[in-house]
C-alpha cells in the first residue's frame, strides 16, 4: 500500500530556478492538493484539484504553477523560485469532497525545499 | 472569512496526565467539519479525529476525543492518559469551500509529554 508519496523529499535550488516537486497517489482519490507550511503559519493551501485536468487555486497561489493530466500525479512547479518559497511542502489527498463524508485528507511525508 | 486559532503555542504534560489542546473557529457556513491531525518530530501528518458540524455527540477515537461546543466555536482536542509518544504538534483544521474539502488549519500547538 504505497499510498500517497512525494519526492524529492529534500531539494536546495537558487532564486531564480524552476523546481517541480512530484506527488503521485495509489488510491486513485479524486481531490488532490498542495498546502505549504511555514513556521507561524500553520499549512496553507497553494493549489487543489477536483479531477483530472480541473485545478483552481487556494490561498497562496501566486508563483507556482499545477497540472494534473493524471488522476495519480499532481506536480507542483515553481517557475522561477524565490527565497520567500523556502517551505515545506505537502500534498495530500482524499477519496471526495463532500463535508459530510467522513473523508479526512491524507498527506505525504513533505519535501523540504531551501531556496539560496 | 474562515479562520481556526490555537492560543497555545506549547504544552507540558506528565505522562499518563490527560491534556487538553484548545482551537476555536471561525465561520459563517452552516455545514463544516473539523479535524485534528498530528505531526511528529519526523514530519509526517497524521490524521487523528473528525467532527461534523451536525453531529450530534462529540467525536472519539481511543485515546482521543472532541470537546465540541458549537455555539462557542470551540473543537478542543482531548488526548487522555499521555503517552511519551504524543509528544508533537498538533494542528486543529476545518474544512471549507463547499464540496471540495479544503483544510484551513491552526497554527498548531507543540505538546511535550515529560516522563
Amino acid at each position: 500500500d504505497a499510498g500517497i508519496t512525494q519526492s524529492p523529499r529534500y531539494k536546495i535550488t537558487e532564486t531564480g530556478r524552476q523546481v517541480t516537486l512530484m506527488c503521485h497517489q495509489t488510491w486513485s482519490h479524486s481531490y488532490m492538493f498542495w498546502y505549504r507550511q511555514d513556521l507561524g503559519h500553520g499549512l496553507r493551501l497553494i493549489y487543489y484539484s477536483a479531477a483530472a485536468d480541473i485545478t483552481d487555486k487556494g490561498e497562496v497561489p501566486d508563483g507556482y504553477v499545477v497540472s494534473r493530466s493524471k488522476t495519480e500525479n499532481f506536480p507542483l512547479t515553481l517557475e522561477s523560485a524565490t527565497r520567500s518559497q523556502t517551505s515545506v511542502y505537502f500534498c495530500a489527498s482524499s477519496r471526495t469532497g463532500y463535508l459530510d463524508s467522513n473523508q479526512p485528507q491524507h498527506f505525504g511525508d513533505g519535501t523540504r525545499l531551501s531556496i539560496l | 472569512a474562515q479562520k481556526i486559532t490555537q492560543t497555545q503555542p506549547g504544552m507540558f504534560v506528565q505522562e499518563k496526565e490527560a491534556v487538553t489542546l484548545d482551537c476555536t473557529y471561525d465561520t459563517s457556513d452552516p455545514s463544516y467539519g473539523l479535524f485534528w491531525y498530528k505531526q511528529p518530530s519526523s514530519g509526517e501528518m497524521i490524521f487523528l479525529i473528525y467532527q461534523g458540524s451536525y453531529d450530534q455527540q462529540n467525536a472519539t477515537e481511543g485515546r482521543y476525543s472532541l470537546n465540541f461546543q458549537k455555539a462557542r466555536k470551540s473543537a478542543n482536542l482531548v488526548i487522555s492518559a499521555s503517552q511519551l509518544g504524543d509528544s508533537a504538534m498538533y494542528f486543529c483544521a476545518m474544512n471549507y469551500g463547499g464540496a471540495t474539502n479544503k483544510l484551513i488549519f491552526g497554527t498548531g500547538t507543540l505538546l511535550a509529554v515529560q516522563p
